[in-house]
């Protein structure tokens, strides 16, 4: 079974502090996703990667960055936490699918952590 | 741009049939999915279905997919109190790129 962890399930910080999210997978994806999920809002896709320190902007970059130097392990950074940025976060992982044939690309997402900023 | 709707809440009773719909607006689609995602936890694959079928079945899961009107279903039979979640529909994005766009979740309730 596909196995994606998350370093924690629960964080506090302050505003402004800098905050590291980890997310490590077990299963040589090539794909590895970062979401926010809010109520009414859904799964919203900050950044995802397709390779080792390849990175794309999702829908809601701003605020954050992220950080792939080895294949299973992706992190995402905020900066300067902000109030607003009170959420859940959700790592997922993927195998490329472009050009295999194979497989669905079908996202297996980590527990998640729900990041508190006072 | 490519865009997943589905209605936020659905309730019913232990033992009925639930019956979740989501709505999509990329045409070239090629895989849609199915999430469970229980209290507290990470969001897991229930089923998915490939664009070209009309319908999936899986225990108590039945996927309906109406590529015309670019509407998909869940259907739940004999759905349970550990039933009791939010379902996310998903789609693949169909242009070849990496991005798989989620509905906002809908919460079933079911009923004692």
């Amino acid at each position: 079974d596909v196995k994606v962890t998350q370093s924690s399930r629960y964080l506090v910080k302050r505003t402004g502090e800098k905050v590291f999210l980890e997310c490590v997978q077990d299963m040589d994806h090539e794909n590895m996703f970062w979401y926010r999920q809010d109520p009414g809002l859904g799964l919203r896709l900050i950044y995802f990667s397709y390779d080792v320190k390849m990175k794309e902007k999702g829908d809601i970059p701003e605020g954050y960055s992220v950080s792939r130097e080895k294949k299973e392990r992706f992190s995402l950074i905020l900066e300067s936490a902000s109030t607003n940025q009170t959420s859940m976060y959700l790592c997922a992982s993927s195998l490329i699918s472009s050009g295999r044939g194979k497989s669905t690309d079908t996202q297996y997402f980590g527990p998640g952590t729900r990041l508190t900023v006072l | 741009g490519e865009d997943v709707e589905q209605s936020l809440f659905l309730s019913v009773r232990e033992g009925d049939s639930s019956v979740i719909n989501c709505t999509y607006t990329d045409s070239s689609s090629t895989y849609l999915y199915w999430y469970k995602q229980e209290p507290g936890a990470g969001l897991q694959l229930l089923t998915y279905i490939f664009s070209n079928m009309d319908m999936k079945q899986d225990q108590r899961l039945t996927v309906l997919l109406n590529k015309k009107d670019k509407h998909l279903s869940l259907r739940i039979a004999d759905t349970q109190t550990g039933d009791s979640a939010i379902y996310f529909c998903a789609e693949r994005d169909g242009a070849g790129g990496f991005k798989t766009i989620f509905g906002a979740g809908t919460r079933l309730f079911v009923k004692a």
